[in-house]
């Protein structure tokens, strides 16, 4: 059983259409991520928060969005995606501490997203 | 920077036979190595880590591997493969004082078939 949870497992949507995904973790971890993985590739790394405040972006098209309303959860909304977008999402949660990260992450199960 | 190399994008083996997956990394300082194994339709889960100490690193499923600094290597091995262990496996690194980042380089993965 993971200890991140992801929600949906499956989404498809338009690319008009509004969605968020959820990832939630109760390990009092304080970093957080969001991966995107495409099929045969490993995970791309999206976005890190650090203490509910986001830290990394790399460079990720505006049209997603993260969110971090607390030390728990992490969403990702997302609008007017594009079929490239189509991808496992993954999200993964450490600790948070300032000794260079030698713990580590732990990935939740995914969403899969199409894009209509 | 650092980086990541996994030689053999497909390993087979037959069940019963050693398991031998490569993974040599750069970095500038000794870096922190994991592994992590991710089966179909799943998140990555974390099979074992070095960070400092001994450099065998037993893990999870009967895996473990060895940190040789002067070979920048991290090889994963496992006596005797099972079926249950055809997965995609992905070598990951972070350098130890990369407090801002936080995050992993992964491999490119390597698919491990195990035939009957």
């Amino acid at each position: 059983d993971t200890e991140v949870t992801q929600t949906p497992k499956h989404l498809v949507m338009g690319m008009t259409n509004k969605k968020s995904l959820k990832c939630e973790q109760h390990m009092g971890h304080r970093a957080m991520y969001w991966y995107k993985q495409k099929a045969k590739k490993p995970p791309e790394l999206m976005f890190v928060y650090s203490y509910e405040k986001l830290s990394i972006n790399e460079s990720v098209p505006s049209r997603f969005s993260p969110e971090c309303p607390n030390s728990s959860l992490l969403n990702l909304h997302l609008h007017a995606l594009q079929p490239e977008d189509s991808a496992l999402y993954l999200c993964a949660s450490s600790q948070g501490t300032g000794q260079g990260g030698n713990q580590p992450q732990h990935f939740g199960d995914g969403t899969r997203l199409s894009i209509l | 920077a650092q980086s990541v190399t996994q030689l053999g994008s497909h390993v087979s083996v037959s069940e019963g036979a050693l398991v031998l997956l490569r993974c040599n990394y750069s970095s500038s300082v000794p870096p922190y190595l994991f592994w992590y194994v991710q089966y179909p339709n799943q998140g990555l889960q974390l099979l074992l880590k070095y960070t400092t100490g001994a450099t065998l690193v037993k893990g999870i499923n009967g895996f473990e591997a060895e940190f040789k600094k002067s070979e920048t290597s991290f090889h994963l091995t496992k006596p005797s493969a099972h079926m249950s262990d055809a997965a995609e496996y992905f070598c990951a690194v972070r350098e130890p004082m990369d407090t801002g980042r936080r995050a992993l380089t992964f491999g490119s993965g390597t698919r491990l078939q195990v035939q009957p």
